[in-house]
């Protein structure tokens, strides 16, 4: 089955700074990669999402690359904020049903 | 719509009690996810149903664990029994193929 490898599990930076998540997958098959933000004492939601055919996806301060010969995507976030800190999640799937999630990351935005 | 729905929000209980937990995805989804989120295993899928159908249970952890969707706008996962260690916050999330999840709040369980 899927295996996803996210890496770090916790990151802190400064506000104003730039954040990477990176996150590898072992299924040649996969074609749809989310990302869930997941605050204390909430559910995940999604912030962004990109498909095995496009390579790069960008929503205001927040952009994701993928790299399907390296079977690698990352998520990065420009210009930090404090509300920005939370637990990352990547994903991957085949795009119908089931998806892998990775293990997440504590994000720490200090002001 | 008011998104995923999920009940009790918190839930205490003696060892060897029946708890059952209750979600309500959003209309029209057609897949339905169940899963438990803990410190040390992280974000684990339970099961996942397609059309009211149990696609992958492949990770309900044990015989005490089981789970039903009678209709698509309701399912349940209940545990009987109870034990300490099945204590964790459990999430529903719902989606269409090829789209998102859309997680509900949670269901918070202490087993004691």
């Amino acid at each position: 089955g899927e295996n996803v490898e996210q890496h770090p599990s916790t990151l802190s930076v400064q506000e104003g700074d730039s954040a990477v998540i990176k996150c590898t997958y072992s299924d040649s098959a996969s074609n749809y990669f989310p990302w869930y933000k997941q605050e204390l004492g909430k559910g995940p939601q999604l912030i962004i999402d990109i498909r095995s055919n496009v390579g790069e996806k960008k929503d205001q301060r927040i952009a994701v690359t993928l790299n399907k010969t390296a079977k690698h995507f990352s998520l990065h976030i420009t210009e930090t904020q404090p509300e920005d800190s939370a637990v990352y999640f990547c994903a991957a799937s085949r795009g119908a049903g089931k998806s892998t999630f990775g293990d997440g990351t504590t994000l720490t935005v200090k002001p | 719509d008011a998104g995923v729905i999920q009940s009790p929000r918190h839930e205490v209980t003696e060892m060897g009690q029946e708890v059952t937990l209750r979600c309500k995805p959003i209309s029209g989804h057609d897949y339905l996810f169940w899963y438990r989120q803990t410190m040390m295993r992280g974000l684990e899928l339970l099961i996942y149903f397609n059309n009211n159908v149990p696609i992958d249970d492949s990770g309900m952890p044990e015989d005490r664990f089981s789970a039903k969707m009678p209709n698509a706008s309701f399912s349940t996962l209940k545990i009987q029994p109870s034990e300490p260690r099945d204590s964790a916050v459990y999430f529903c999330a719902s989606s269409l193929v090829r789209t998102e999840q859309y997680f509900g709040p949670g269901t918070r369980l202490t087993v004691t």
